[in-house]
């Protein structure tokens, strides 16, 4: 069966670094997505992928980067960390062909010191 | 502002009752989906529910798409019902497929 890995699980960060979050899917899924969970906020997308090196801004892009090398990956880059932040940053794929419901990893939970 | 609002935000039930689960839209959608994430877990898809009424064992999902509006029952609740509830409307478009997310229910089931 396929899975969603995110690496790493856990990631501590000091303020202002630069972090880099990252995604392997081997179900061959087109797209994917990486979204941010805050307490009480649900869900906000912040970068999506159709296709191997397409990129496309969600509602949350800025303060990120992100890239899709292939196909089976997607990274996210935190671009300089806040002091006191801490949320859950999740990814996702789907097919591309129609609508079903993305398939989600297990999440990479940040703090920043 | 916010094009999904979920309501309540948090719910604490007694084993055994019922709860109904509620998902507004501000916008028109394609289709809208439930998950449940457990505490400190990924989403798990519950429902993919463009219209109508589904069920699935305890769970049954009901949407209305001209009033947007989708809404959640649990029946005979458990306690591994507890966690996060989170409902979502899906855009599709030339860009690709976009889910919006609702802020969630947090659901605690005691014994």
């Amino acid at each position: 069966g396929g899975i969603i890995t995110q690496t790493p699980k856990f990631l501590i960060g000091q303020e202002g670094q630069k972090l880099t979050l990252k995604c392997q899917q081997n179900f061959n899924h087109d797209t994917m997505y990486w979204y941010r969970q805050d307490s009480g906020k649900g869900l906000r997308l912040i970068y999506y992928s159709i296709t191997e090196n397409d990129l496309q801004k969600g509602d949350l892009s800025e303060g990120y980067d992100a890239s899709r090398e292939k196909k089976s990956s997607f990274s996210l880059t935190v671009t300089s960390a806040q002091k006191n932040e801490m949320a859950v940053f999740l990814c996702a794929s789907s097919p591309g062909q129609g609508f079903q419901a993305p398939l989600f990893g297990e999440g990479t939970r940040l703090s920043v010191l | 502002g916010q094009q999904v609002q979920q309501s309540p935000a948090s719910l604490v039930l007694q084993e055994g009752e019922n709860a109904e689960l509620q998902c507004n839209f501000s916008t028109s959608l394609n289709s809208m989906q439930w998950f449940y994430q457990r505490p400190g877990g990924s989403l798990v898809s519950l429902f993919y529910n463009p219209s109508g009424t589904k069920q699935s064992g305890r769970l049954t999902s009901t949407t209305v798409i001209k009033e947007r509006r989708s809404s959640l029952h649990i029946s005979s609740s458990q306690t591994t019902d507890s966690g996060t509830y989170l409902c979502a409307m899906a855009h599709y478009g030339g860009s690709g497929n976009k889910l919006i997310f609702g802020t969630g229910t947090l659901l605690s089931v005691k014994p």
